[in-house]
């Protein structure tokens, strides 16, 4: 399974922009990059996805490298509701989906 | 349209005892996923079924835990003989079986060991 890195946590106040990052620099030409959130004591969210173009959905802008070595994550304007765990995970389209989740950021927002 | 389902939300019961785990997939969705969420920790991966498929117990932590699936439908994680380090919350996902779509989560099941 490719792996992917993010900062353990990362801090925002209120009605900022959040650019949540995530290293994955093994992934191959069919995986694609997912991000869920965990709120606290409720399961995880799906956020949004791509493979090769940057993607915009009503929670949030996914950008993605060139190269697909990287991707960031976009929260146009922090709330105190995005305040959560983000996982950065990688679907490979041909393989085994396990689906596996790594240790995510936990970002905090204040007011 | 409903949403995954998972119950009971809690379960208490004594060490040595055994309990099952439900989850009600979203109609359609051929792949399940199990996970088990210790207190402040991450998504530990325990099994996946897909479609026909012989199911990936690769996350199963012990032969303690085991897992069902009838078709597409309804699964059943059951553990034997609990104990106290098998407290978490145990979460489950279905999804299309595409890496181009998203994957939703039940609410889980707290469970405590005492």
């Amino acid at each position: 399974d490719a792996k992917t890195t993010q900062p353990n946590s990362m801090e925002s106040n209120e009605e900022e922009p959040v650019h949540l990052p995530c290293n994955h620099s093994t992934i191959s030409g069919t995986d694609y990059i997912h991000w869920y959130r965990q709120l606290p004591s409720q399961g995880p969210e799906y956020v949004i996805h791509g493979l090769t173009s940057n993607v915009n959905n009503r929670m949030a802008s996914l950008a993605i490298a060139e190269d697909r070595k990287s991707s960031t994550l976009i929260l146009h304007r922090a709330t105190l509701r995005d305040a959560a765990v983000y996982y950065c995970i990688l679907r490979d389209a041909y393989n085994t989906d396990k689906l596996i989740f790594g240790t995510g950021t936990r970002l905090q927002v204040f007011p | 349209g409903a949403g995954v389902s998972q119950s009971p939300s809690n379960k208490v019961t004594e060490k040595g005892k055994d309990v099952e785990l439900r989850c009600d997939p979203i109609s359609g969705h051929t792949a399940l996923y199990w996970y088990r969420q210790r207190l402040g920790q991450g998504l530990e991966f325990l099994i996946y079924f897909q479609g026909n498929s012989a199911p990936d117990k690769s996350g199963l932590p012990s032969d303690r835990f085991s897992a069902e699936r009838t078709g597409e439908s309804v699964s059943t994680l059951t553990i034997q003989r609990t104990q106290q380090e098998d407290s978490a919350v145990y979460l489950c996902a279905s999804s299309l079986h595409s890496a181009n779509t998203e994957a939703f989560f039940g609410q889980g099941t707290r469970l405590t060991v005492v």
